[in-house]
Formats: structure tokens, C-alpha cells, sequence
């Protein structure tokens, strides 16, 4: 079946750093990749849709400056958090579309812890 | 609509029971419902779908029910076994929109108790 994978798969790092979290499609090309985040003993959001050779798309509230989002070929997508803060702390999962969008492929996650 | 608290709603059951997780959806142009098992610290694992066309479909052990007129989802596990034990979410979809997009329920953790 179709894999994708995330690294890193948890993260600490300093306020005021940035961190860059990378999604990889292992065995298939995904034109559009999303970007959800997930605080503890809640659901997942969608914070942005990322379309390969374009900008992404983010949902309402969520900061682009901050959350710096590139989709350069059909297999990666990263996701890079801009001067962290600890609030910023969070479990981030990247999903990829094999196909149509009925097919889509969710990644491990990575846990972001900053300090 | 689907409201994020920091209190998950909770099922407990014995092994080998039936377990019956619902779902309550918000947007009634949604046509296409999911829902996914989500281990701790792992990303979401797709379980079974529904079109709005149906209002049953049945799977491995799992059966999912749609019940269009009330807005809800119902996912039913047979037997329950140890390895069921995550929280589940449903995900609803409005195809006909331009610009498709997941939107979860709030989830359910389920304990199975051996």
C-alpha cells in the first residue's frame, strides 16, 4: 500500500528557533500533500493544503509567515515552523493524495516540543 | 456542529463485545464520510467509508451506518479485541465543494479491557 512517511518524528527545540518537518510520499507521487496539527486529547485540523509547483493554501487563522509550507516535487513537502513558541507544541501529520482524493495516506506524525 | 474540548469521549468495553462508537456531522452538503483508528503517537489509519448513497456498508469486523436525516455516523466493531483499543475519529467530506478538504469529529477513545 502506499506509505508516507515524516521525519523528524519528534522534535525539541528552542523558542524562538525554527523547525523544519519533512512529508514524503515512499512509492507514489502526490500533487496535493495537507498539513494538520493535533494538540493532546483533541482532533485533527487541517492547517494547510500543500499543492506541488504552487503556493499552498492555508485555513483561516492559521499564520503562512509562521508555518512556511513548500511542496517543491511530487514526493516531499515540508513544513517549517518559524520562531517557535511553546505554544506552538503540537503533533503535526502530513497526508498525501494518491490519485483522487479518496486516496489519501496519512503520515506517523512528528511531535514538536518547544521549550 | 463538531466542537474540540480537551475531554475525548471515552468507550469501555470487554474483549470479544461489539462496540458502537458514534458520530454526530455537521455539514449536511456532506457526501462522503471516513473514519480512522489513531494509535497513541502514531497518524490516523483508515478504517472504512461511506458515500451519502448508502446508509450501511460493512467491512472486516467493522460496520459503518449513516443516517442522513439526523446527521449521524455510527461505527460498529464485533468482537472487540485488545488491538482495537485507540481513539477513532470520523472525517466527513463535501465533495461538490471546489476545494476538498477532511473534516474530523472530535473522536472517541476506546478501551478494550482483556
Amino acid at each position: 500500500g502506499a506509505v508516507v512517511s515524516q521525519h523528524p518524528s519528534w522534535v525539541i527545540c528552542k523558542s524562538g528557533t525554527s523547525v523544519k518537518i519533512e512529508c514524503r510520499s515512499l512509492d507514489f507521487q502526490a500533487t496535493t500533500m495537507f498539513w494538520y496539527r493535533q494538540f493532546p486529547k483533541q482532533s485533527l485540523m487541517l492547517m494547510a493544503t500543500s499543492n506541488e509547483g504552487s503556493k499552498a493554501t492555508y485555513e483561516q487563522g492559521v499564520e503562512k509567515d509562521k508555518f512556511l509550507i513548500n511542496h517543491a516535487s511530487l514526493t516531499l513537502s515540508t513544513l517549517t515552523v518559524t520562531s517557535a513558541h511553546p505554544e506552538d507544541s503540537s503533533f503535526y501529520i502530513c497526508s498525501a493524495i494518491a490519485g483522487s482524493f479518496y486516496e489519501q495516506y496519512f503520515g506517523p506524525g512528528t511531535r514538536l516540543t518547544v521549550t | 456542529g463538531e466542537s474540540v474540548g480537551l475531554h475525548l469521549p471515552t468507550l469501555s468495553v470487554q474483549e470479544g463485545d461489539n462496540s458502537i462508537i458514534n458520530c454526530a456531522y455537521s455539514n449536511s452538503a456532506s457526501d462522503y464520510f471516513i473514519w480512522y483508528k489513531q494509535e497513541s503517537g502514531k497518524g490516523p489509519q483508515f478504517i472504512i467509508d461511506i458515500r451519502s448513497n448508502m446508509d450501511k456498508r460493512q467491512g472486516q469486523r467493522v460496520t459503518v451506518l449513516l443516517n442522513k436525516t439526523v446527521k449521524h455516523l455510527s461505527l460498529q466493531i464485533a468482537a472487540t479485541q485488545p488491538g482495537d483499543s485507540a481513539v477513532y475519529f470520523c472525517a466527513e467530506v463535501e465533495s461538490g465543494g471546489s476545494n476538498y478538504k477532511l473534516t474530523f469529529g472530535k473522536g472517541t477513545l476506546l478501551t478494550v479491557n482483556p
